[in-house]
């Protein structure tokens, strides 16, 4: 199985800053990668796929790179709406598996 | 959209039912894999298997010998039965959707969660 590492676990930051979350795979899984956003009591919304490639709808402040097994997600500028837990995940081989979550928190 | 349906209790040792029916589109438009996701109160999400829409089926290999999962194209709907549950069960589960984009299976509409809780 592919194991996903994300961190830090807990960020902390503010309104305006420009912020990364780094997602480390256990092998190689090229670019298949996607990130989720997670309010409290909410299911998971699609972010960015295929690594970089952003949903219909998301702003543009939020970015993906990476290649191989090292990943991130920034988010330019934090937003108010922004504060919540992030979660990369792998797809590979019909088998999906999340990282831990990144809680960024004001 | 996707809405999950089940009972929120079930005992220990028994067998955890749930049924997640498409609304809006036929559940084999874009030829999606359909997903159940779990998450315990307070941790992550676990990728719990996958349902291709024409049956085909792929397992998380920590659960493969309880779950199994089926697709009901007359009623659009797929289910989870997930059996012999204990208190490690309990969780709130998720379906959704993955299409193919771009060569891998995003997960881009998700249901709300219903939650599942084991009791002695």
């Amino acid at each position: 199985d592919i194991q996903m590492t994300q961190s830090p676990s807990t960020l902390s930051a503010s309104v305006g800053d420009r912020v990364t979350i780094t997602c480390r795979a256990s092998q190689s899984i090229s670019t298949s990668l996607a990130w989720y956003q997670q309010k409290p009591g909410k299911a998971p919304k699609l972010l960015i796929y295929r690594t970089s490639i952003l949903e219909s709808g998301v702003p543009s402040r939020f970015s993906g790179s990476g290649v191989d097994t090292e990943f991130a997600l920034t988010i330019s500028s934090l937003q108010p709406d922004d504060f919540a837990t992030y979660y990369c995940q792998q797809y590979l081989d019909y088998s999906w598996s999340f990282g831990q979550g990144t809680n960024v928190e004001i | 959209q996707l809405q999950e349906s089940g009972r929120g209790l079930v005992k220990a040792s028994e067998t955890l039912s749930l049924t997640c029916t498409v609304s809006g589109a036929s559940i084999s438009a874009n030829n999606p894999y359909w997903v159940w996701i779990r998450q315990p109160p307070g941790k992550g999400l676990e990728w719990i298997g996958s349902v291709y829409y024409s049956g085909s089926t792929h397992y998380n290999a920590s659960l493969e010998s309880r779950v199994s999962m089926s697709v009901d194209t007359s009623k659009n709907q797929f289910s989870l039965k997930l059996t012999s549950v204990t208190a490690a069960d309990t969780a709130v589960y998720y379906c959704a959707r993955a299409i193919r984009k771009l060569g891998m299976l995003p997960l881009d509409i998700w249901g709300q969660g219903t939650k599942v809780t084991v009791s002695s």
